[in-house]
């Protein structure tokens, strides 16, 4: 099966700060990657589909890039809404496994 | 509007069983993958079982292997799991996604999960 590691597991930063977030897979999965976020007691939230493609009505200070096993999530300027947990997901033909999560904190 | 509805949730002893049911509706259910996610409490997301929009195939989490069917019924709209053998590890908001049909696969709908508590 293929693992996705996600780093950090713990974020703490400021309003407007930039930040970035990393998803590696086990073995290349092209661009089959997605980013989601959720908020505690709430269903997850899709952000980003194809590694780097922002789902209709996201901001667009979030933002994906990536390919094979190394894939990014950034938001350029952290809103008070963007403290949550985010989580990166791979597709491949059979399995669907998502990272263990990054929660964003205030600093 | 697309909705998914989880139902089905509540506590059952360790060894026991248990069918959750995704009333999905706004959309054309017989045209979709679907898949059930589950959270263990204060834990991260683990996907747990997809299946194919004709049921042409099914895929589970090596965590559930054996224990748990995914299925689906297009006529009432609904997927199901059925959840046997159940061990306290499976304790966790189960969540049904539907999966987008755009080429690029992604969850771009969920519900709103219900709750499986499995203690004696």
């Amino acid at each position: 099966d293929i693992q996705m590691t996600q780093s950090p597991s713990t974020l703490s930063a400021s309003v407007g700060d930039r930040v970035t977030i990393t998803c590696r897979a086990s073995q290349s999965i092209s661009d089959w990657l997605a980013w989601y976020q959720q908020k505690p007691g709430k269903a997850p939230k899709l952000l980003i589909y194809k590694a780097s493609s922002l789902e209709s009505g996201v901001p667009s200070r979030f933002s994906g890039s990536g390919s094979g096993t190394e894939f990014t999530l950034t938001i350029s300027s952290l809103q008070p809404d963007d403290f949550a947990t985010y989580y990166c997901q791979q597709f491949n033909t059979y399995s669907r496994t998502f990272g263990q999560g990054t929660k964003v904190e205030i600093k | 509007e697309v909705q998914l509805v989880e139902s089905g949730g509540g506590l059952v002893k360790p060894g026991g069983s248990l069918r959750l049911s995704c009333a999905a509706s706004g959309f054309i259910f017989s045209t979709y993958n679907m898949n059930w996610v589950r959270q263990a409490p204060g834990k991260g997301l683990e996907w747990v079982s997809s299946i194919g929009s004709s049921s042409s195939y099914k895929s589970n989490a090596d965590s559930v292997k054996g224990r748990f069917t995914i299925s689906r019924d297009n006529a009432k709209n609904s997927l199901y799991l059925q959840m046997n053998s159940l061990r306290a590890e499976d304790t966790a908001v189960y969540f049904c996604a539907r999966e987008a049909a755009s080429g690029s696969p992604h969850f771009d709908y969920w519900g709103r999960g219900t709750l499986v508590t499995v203690s004696s």
